[in-house]
C-alpha cells in the first residue's frame, strides 16, 4: 500500500525567506506525485505534480518540487515567500496502474509566513 | 458552473441523524471522487465515481455511508446514524479524465461541507 509521510506539521518562517516542504512516500511501484495548497477557508488547489520525464517541476506561484526515487521524497521548494502563501500544503500520492486510482494524502504542513 | 460546488457549506446536526451532501461537479468532468478532512486524519479518500457508477468504495468507513451519482452530474453523499467521530470536512472533487487515467487527470476540488455531529 502506498503512504505519504510529510515530515512537518508546521513550517513559521518570514517573508521572503526561501522554504522547503519535506515529502517521503512509500510504494513498491511507480507512482505520481503531487502537491496541493488549501489557502485558509478555501478547497484544495493543484500546485504541481510529477507523472514523468524531468525530475524538477515547476508549478504556479512560484514554486517547484524535485522528485527523487532513490530517496522516495518529493520536497516542494520556493526561494522566497510571500505572506500570500500562508495556508496549508498537502504532498499525495496516485499508483497509475488499475486497481484504486485514488489520491493517498499526507497530513499536510501548515506554512506560516511572517512580517 | 466555474468549478466544483458543495452544499451545504456547513451543517450541524445531532447524534442519530441522517444527513445528505451534495457536490455538483465542473460541466462535463465524468469522474468524481469524495473525500474526508478530519483532524488527525488527514484527507482519506472515501469513494469515486466514473459516470453514475462506483468502481471503488474502499474508503467509506462503515456501513452508514453511501454515495450516488445520478446523470453523471450530481452526487449525493449520505451519512445514516450520524456519530461524532463523522464531523469533518467532507470534500468532493472531479476531473475530465481525457487521458484515460485518473491518476495523471487534475482533481479539482470544491470548497467542501463541513459537518459537526453534536
Amino acid at each position: 500500500a502506498q503512504s505519504v509521510t510529510q515530515l512537518d506539521s508546521q513550517v513559521p518562517v518570514f517573508e521572503e525567506a526561501p522554504v522547503e516542504l519535506r515529502c517521503n512516500y512509500s510504494s513498491s511501484v511507480s507512482v505520481y506525485l503531487f502537491w496541493y495548497v488549501q489557502y485558509p477557508n478555501q478547497g484544495l488547489q493543484l500546485l504541481l505534480k510529477y507523472l514523468s520525464g524531468s525530475t524538477l517541476v515547476k508549478g504556479i506561484n512560484g514554486f517547484e518540487a524535485e522528485f527523487n526515487k532513490s530517496q522516495t521524497s518529493f520536497h516542494l521548494r520556493k526561494p522566497s515567500v510571500h505572506i500570500s502563501d500562508t495556508a496549508e500544503y498537502f504532498c499525495a500520492v496516485s499508483v497509475p496502474q488499475g486497481g484504486s486510482e485514488k489520491l493517498v494524502f499526507g497530513k499536510g504542513t501548515k506554512l506560516t509566513v511572517n512580517p | 458552473g466555474a468549478g466544483v460546488s458543495q452544499s451545504p457549506s456547513n451543517k450541524v446536526t445531532e447524534k442519530g441523524k441522517d444527513v445528505e451532501l451534495r457536490c455538483d461537479p465542473i460541466s462535463g468532468h465524468t469522474a468524481l471522487y469524495w473525500y474526508r478532512q478530519s483532524l488527525g486524519q488527514g484527507l482519506e479518500f472515501l469513494i469515486y465515481f466514473q459516470g453514475n457508477s462506483a468502481p471503488d468504495k474502499s474508503g467509506l468507513p462503515s456501513d452508514r455511508f453511501s454515495a450516488e451519482r445520478t446523470g453523471g452530474s450530481v452526487s449525493t453523499l449520505t451519512i445514516q446514524r450520524t456519530q461524532q467521530e463523522d464531523s469533518a470536512v467532507y470534500l468532493c472533487a472531479s476531473s475530465f479524465l481525457f487521458s484515460g487515467s485518473h491518476a495523471t487527470d487534475t482533481q479539482y476540488f470544491g470548497p467542501g461541507t463541513r459537518l459537526t455531529v453534536l
